[in-house]
């Protein structure tokens, strides 16, 4: 099974700032995605990390609004950009080894 | 478009009762469901799935049917355990895949001694 680390593991950052969020995983996948959780509401699918080209967002998700890095086939950056309030949720990294496993997540609180 | 429901919580329990965590789904075509499970503090993990209707799915005591007509995929398990206490999600997957899972709201569970 896949072992997946995401860090940071929280963080509280001010409104209009970026944050970058890392996943790295401990052998090569061919997919990784990027899940948003926003307080007391399920899990959404922001976007599939593609290995050498752009990520494929899901509507309603923007690229420029959320980059996303996918330089290696272990490893893929989030960045939450200019941020506000409405974007403190918990952000999730998962992978497709047979089946889908999961960071622990990075809770994100915007002041 | 695709949606999962999931019954609300928290659901508190003592050790040794019984479960249910009730889940149905929306869904064109023939999805795949899925049970997750988040213990605290760690990343979400597959408890037990089901590819197609009537199947059961089971894993660690607990057991969740495909019921298409009822569309529903209710977790259950006879008798829970302190060590149980999660975040439980119901999820569903278009075409039999694993990507681009639908979850449910998630339940959690607290079981006491």
């Amino acid at each position: 099974s896949a072992v997946i680390s995401q860090k940071p593991s929280r963080d509280i950052c001010q409104r209009g700032t970026s944050l970058t969020i890392q996943c790295q995983v401990d052998s090569q996948v061919t997919m990784m995605f990027w899940y948003r959780q926003q307080p007391g509401q399920s899990l959404t699918l922001i976007a599939t990390a593609n290995q050498g080209s752009e990520a494929t967002y899901e509507s309603g998700f923007v690229i420029d609004k959320f980059p996303i890095s996918r330089p290696n086939l272990t490893f893929s950056t989030l960045t939450v950009s200019n941020m506000s309030p409405e974007d403190s949720s918990i952000y999730l990294c998962s992978v497709q080894d047979r089946e889908l496993f999961f960071g622990s997540g990075t809770q994100l609180s915007v002041l | 478009g695709d949606s999962v429901t999931q019954m609300e919580g928290p659901v508190t329990l003592s050790e040794e009762a019984f479960l249910t965590i009730n889940c149905t789904y929306t869904a064109t075509g023939y999805p795949s469901l899925f049970w997750y499970v988040q213990y605290p503090g760690e990343g979400l993990q597959l408890l037990l799935k089901a590819t197609k209707a009537d199947d059961k799915g089971s894993n660690k005591g607990f057991e969740a049917t495909y019921r298409k007509e009822t569309t529903s995929f209710h977790l259950e398990k006879g008798s829970v355990q302190v060590s149980d206490s999660a975040v439980y999600f119901c999820a569903l997957g278009g075409n039999g895949g694993y990507n681009k899972l639908i979850f449910g709201a998630g339940t959690r569970l607290a079981v006491h001694p």
